[in-house]
C-alpha cells in the first residue's frame, strides 16, 4: 500500500539549514509527485513545493529562495532542504503524494496520502 | 494567488446533526476543490476532490457541492469521529493554497 514517512532533526537553531527526507513505497517517483506542506502548532496548512513525476519542481513564492526539493528514485526518497531558518519555520512538515484528476475538462490536483508527519522546532 | 476562505472557523454540533461548512475562492477555480479533514495529532485524510467526488472509503454521509467560487462539504448524521477540522484547497493551479480550517466540535 502507498506510505510515505518524514525523517528529520526535531529541532534547529535559527539560521541553520533544515534537510527533511520523505521515503515512499507503494509507488514510484516517476509516476506521481510528491509535495511538503507545513503546519505551524495551532494553525492551518501551507503548501511549500512539489517535485513532479519528470523531476521538475514547483515551490511557493513565500519560501521559493530558501527552499530546494530533490530526489533519489532509486531510494524512492524525496528530500527538503531549507535554508536560513527562522522561529516562524517552526512547525510540522508533512510529504504527501500529488495526484491529478483530469475529466477530460475540469482537472484537479490533490493530495491524496500523507506522511506521519515531523514536528520542528526551530530556537536558539 | 487564489485565496480559499472558510466559514465558519468554528461550529458546535451534535451527534446526528448535520452541517455545512463553506469554502469561497477569490477567483474562479472551475470545480477543483479539494476538502481534507485531520484530527488532533493525525495527517489531513482526503475527503472529496473535483469539489464533488468521494475518495475512497470515505463515508457517503460526506458530500461535496459549488462550483466557480463558491463550494460547500455537508456532513449528514454527524458521528462521533467527523469531529475534527477541515480545510478546502485550491486544486486548480499553483500555489496550492488551503483555506484557513473549520473546527468542528462536539456540542
Amino acid at each position: 500500500q502507498v506510505q510515505l514517512k518524514e525523517s528529520g532533526p526535531g529541532l534547529m537553531q535559527p539560521s541553520e539549514t533544515l534537510s527533511l527526507t520523505c521515503t515512499v513505497s507503494g509507488f514510484s517517483l516517476t509516476s506521481n509527485g510528491v509535495g511538503w506542506v507545513r503546519q505551524p502548532l495551532g494553525k492551518g496548512l501551507v503548501w511549500m513545493g512539489t517535485i513532479w513525476a519528470g523531476g521538475s519542481t514547483n515551490y511557493n513564492s513565500a519560501v521559493q529562495s530558501r527552499l530546494s526539493i530533490s530526489r533519489d528514485t532509486s531510494k524512492s526518497q524525496v528530500f527538503l532542504k531549507m535554508n536560513s531558518l527562522q522561529p516562524e519555520d517552526t512547525g510540522t512538515y508533512y510529504c504527501a503524494r500529488q495526484v491529478r484528476y483530469y475529466d477530460g475538462y475540469y482537472h484537479a490536483y490533490y493530495f491524496d496520502y500523507w506522511g506521519q508527519g515531523v514536528m520542528v522546532t526551530v530556537s536558539s | 494567488d487564489i485565496q480559499m476562505t472558510q466559514s465558519p472557523t468554528s461550529l458546535a454540533a451534535s451527534v446526528g446533526e448535520s452541517v455545512t461548512i463553506t469554502c469561497l475562492a477569490s477567483e474562479d477555480i472551475y470545480g477543483s476543490l479539494v476538502w481534507y479533514q485531520q484530527k488532533p495529532g493525525k495527517s489531513p485524510q482526503l475527503l472529496i476532490y473535483g469539489a464533488t467526488i468521494l475518495e475512497d472509503g470515505i463515508p457517503s454521509r460526506f458530500s461535496g457541492s459549488g462550483s466557480d467560487t463558491q463550494y460547500s462539504l455537508k456532513i449528514n448524521s454527524l458521528q462521533p469521529e467527523d469531529f475534527a477540522s477541515y480545510y478546502c484547497q485550491n486544486g486548480l493551479s499553483t500555489p496550492w493554497t488551503f483555506g484557513g480550517g473549520t473546527k468542528l466540535e462536539l456540542k
